[in-house]
């Protein structure tokens, strides 16, 4: 199976209502978690990320929150702008073994 | 931030034509991946590189497909002979550690005729 399931693949909102995207791993071991960000044309870019000893993190409009019994870990953006509008990608890594996994994507799109 | 930088970012040949693509990866960086993606979807992974060797590849990592970054220069993926299905942008990254940020280049759009 897949190391990271990421759902929704598409999610469309309005503006200024909030947006969730979730995902799950299966390694146990893992203990990093990144959200990036990919506008149309452009390369993913990190928008924050969490690691194991936290179970939330804010800044600038987003929050993440990592549930590490259910290996779930969420994004949730609030008061969405169409400037939000792109394909998000979750990851998790953490065994030094073991490289960083990506999710399949959710493409956001908020209606003006 | 750190920059990777990919050269070129356009790149157009006729299939079974052997094409390199390059990377410049963030200097003190000691992980490198490349990663391929169709219009829109998923960032499949190919195949990643540390202290000279693969580490690991995945089942889209042909044997046309190679790797090497010689003498620590660029890092590149070359595809020799290419074919159709091999038009994609790739998109190099690097990281200092496998536990660590990802820093993606801006992506060579590859087109195979």
């Amino acid at each position: 199976g897949e190391q990271v399931e990421q759902l929704p693949s598409i999610l469309r909102v309005q503006e200024g209502s909030s947006a969730s995207i979730n995902c799950t791993y299966e390694n146990s071991a893992s203990n990093y978690f990144p959200w990036y960000k990919q506008e149309p044309g452009e390369n993913p870019k990190l928008i924050i990320d969490i690691r194991s000893n936290m179970e939330r993190k804010q800044t600038q409009g987003l929050i993440v929150l990592l549930d590490k019994k259910a290996k779930r870990f969420s994004l949730h953006i609030t008061d969405t702008q169409p400037g939000d509008s792109a394909m998000y990608f979750c990851a998790a890594s953490g065994n030094s073994n073991n490289r960083i996994f990506f999710g399949d994507g959710t493409q956001l799109v908020v209606k003006p | 931030g750190p920059k990777v930088l990919q050269i070129p970012s356009h790149q157009i040949i006729d299939m079974g034509q052997m094409v390199t693509l390059n990377c410049d990866p963030v200097s003190n960086h000691l992980y490198f991946y490349w990663y391929k993606q169709i219009l829109g979807q998923q960032m499949e992974f190919l195949v990643n590189f540390y202290n000279g060797k693969v580490m690991e590849k995945s089942k889209l990592f042909k044997d046309q497909f190679s790797v090497e970054r010689p003498d620590g220069s660029y890092f590149t993926l070359k595809i020799q002979p290419t074919a159709l299905e091999d038009s994609a942008v790739y998109f190099c990254a690097s990281s200092r550690g496998l536990v660590n940020t990802l820093y993606f280049g801006a992506g060579t759009r590859l087109s195979v005729l």
